[in-house]
C-alpha cells in the first residue's frame, strides 16, 4: 500500500510570493492533517480536513489556508510568504475514527529567501 | 506554554540494553498518547500509542508506559538496536474533549543514539 505523499520535497521561494503544496494520503484514508517543523517551536498543527471539510485549525494567521478534494487529496497555500515560514511542511492521514494513528508523508522542505 | 515535554533532547544507549524515553504532559484532558520516530529527511513513523484508560501497552520491542497521577508517559525499547537510532516524538490528543487525531500536540523530540 503507497504511504503518504508530498509534492514536491524541495521548494525555493522568495518573500511576498504564494506557495500551493499538494498531498495524497494513504488510500481508503479520509482524514488529511497539515503540521509546520520548526527547529525552534518542533511539530505545530496547522489544520485538519475531513470530507472536504476544515474540522480543526491551529494558531496559524490566515495567509495559510487549505482544502481537501472529493477524493481525499489536499492541498495547503500559503500566500505573502515571510522569511519564517521556511520549514518542513508535513502532511498526514488517517481513517478518522477513534485511535486511528495518523501516518506522515517525508514532508516538503520550503525555504523562502 | 508546552503542553507536552521531552525534557532530554538526547540519550545515548548500548546495543542490546534498554532505552527509556519520557514525556510530561500538563493538560488533564489528554487521553491518547502516541510516539513516533524520525529518520533524517524522513517524516514521522507511527510506533505506538496507549489510551489513558490503560496503563501499558506492549507492541514487539516497544512498550509505553502512562502514569496519569504524575502525568507522566515513557517508551522502552527493549533490546535496543543501532536501527533505533532516530529522534523520538512524544505526542498527545484529546480525543474525547472535543479533538480530533488529526490534531495532535507533539513535544520536541528526544535524539535517541544506540551504540554498536
Amino acid at each position: 500500500k503507497a504511504g503518504v505523499t508530498q509534492t514536491p520535497r524541495y521548494l525555493i521561494k522568495t518573500r511576498g510570493q504564494q506557495v500551493t503544496l499538494s498531498c495524497s494520503p494513504i488510500s481508503g484514508h479520509r482524514s488529511v492533517s497539515w503540521y509546520q517543523q520548526t527547529p525552534g517551536q518542533g511539530l505545530q498543527f496547522l489544520f485538519e480536513y475531513f470530507s472536504e471539510t476544515q474540522r480543526n485549525k491551529g494558531n496559524f494567521p490566515g495567509r495559510f489556508s487549505g482544502r481537501q478534494f472529493s477524493n481525499s487529496r489536499s492541498e495547503m497555500n500559503v500566500s505573502t510568504l515571510e522569511l519564517g515560514d521556511s520549514a518542513l511542511y508535513l502532511c498526514a492521514s488517517s481513517l478518522y475514527r477513534g485511535n486511528s494513528p495518523l501516518h506522515f508523508g517525508n514532508g516538503t522542505r520550503l525555504t523562502v529567501t | 506554554d508546552q503542553q507536552v515535554k521531552q525534557n532530554s533532547p538526547s540519550l545515548s544507549v548500548q546495543e542490546g540494553r534498554i532505552s527509556i524515553l519520557n514525556c510530561d504532559y500538563t493538560n488533564s484532558m489528554f487521553d491518547y498518547f502516541l510516539w513516533y520516530k524520525k529518520y533524517p529527511a524522513e517524516g514521522p513513523t507511527f510506533l505506538i500509542s496507549i489510551s489513558s484508560i490503560k496503563d501499558k501497552n506492549e507492541d514487539g520491542r516497544f512498550t509505553v508506559f502512562l502514569n496519569k497521577s504524575a502525568k507522566h508517559l515513557s517508551l522502552h525499547i527493549v533490546p535496543s538496536q543501532p536501527g533505533d537510532s532516530a529522534v523520538y516524538f512524544c505526542a498527545a490528543s484529546h480525543l474525547n474533549y472535543g479533538g480530533s487525531q488529526g490534531n495532535l500536540i507533539f513535544g520536541k523530540g528526544t535524539k535517541l543514539s544506540v551504540k554498536p
